[in-house]
């Protein structure tokens, strides 16, 4: 079964680098997504992307962070420069199209020292 | 601010009972709902998706939708130990059909 892949699984950075999270979508996908999950509390939304271009962010999604899609199957979250409260589980997901469930990856492990 | 509310256990059941998981949500434009499991550590697994009134079933699982209520729920039969995660409970919103909001999830324990 086709699945939506990242990398790498586990980052460590020192605060105020930049940090770039990156995600392989599911291939017939049109719509994808960056969620992010501090320890121990909800998973939390932070940006869809349609069409390349972002269609809906949250408000912790300021300007710290963008999203690219480069080329046809990557999907990247970048964050220029992390703070120490960036530390959290950050997941992509992607689905085929609206009232379709939207499938997640593994996950990045981001810790900031 | 839309939400999406569970009560976060822990919910403790012996092997082979039926586990009960409940969520409401606060946004009427919610359409599709979605159930996910999550153990530690780990990314969320989509359990089952709903979108129209009454039950649906695949396997074990059973979900029930009740849009008036606004209220979802999540049957698990013949839970196994392997069943222990945190489930979450998951809204998509009509007018903002990009978003999903999760809830903050149960967390489910089968006995031995």
């Amino acid at each position: 079964e086709p699945e939506v892949t990242q990398t790498p699984s586990h980052q460590v950075t020192q605060m105020g680098q930049e940090v770039i999270l990156r995600c392989v979508p599911i291939s017939n996908h049109l719509y994808f997504y960056w969620y992010r999950q501090i320890l121990g509390q909800k998973v939390e939304f932070l940006v869809s992307f349609y069409n390349n271009e972002i269609s809906e962010k949250s408000e912790i999604f300021d300007d710290q962070f963008s999203v690219e899609r480069p080329d046809g199957s990557n999907f990247t979250l970048k964050i220029r420069s992390t703070k120490l409260e960036d530390s959290a589980m950050y997941f992509c997901a992607s689905r085929q199209g609206t009232n379709q469930p939207q499938h997640f990856g593994d996950g990045t492990r981001l810790s900031i020292l | 601010q839309k939400e999406v509310e569970q009560n976060s256990g822990p919910l403790s059941v012996p092997e082979g009972a039926i586990a009960s998981l409940n969520c409401t949500y606060s946004d009427r434009g919610s359409q599709s709902f979605f159930w996910y499991r999550q153990y530690s550590g780990k990314s969320p697994e989509l359990i089952m998706f709903i979108y129209s009134n009454g039950d649906k079933e695949d396997g074990r699982f059973t979900a029930q939708l009740n849009k008036a209520s606004q209220y979802v729920s999540l049957l698990i039969r013949d839970s196994q130990p392997s069943d222990s995660a945190t489930y979450l409970c998951a809204a998509e919103a009509r007018t903002s059909y990009d978003k999903v909001i999760f809830g903050p999830g149960t967390s489910l324990s089968v006995i031995p």
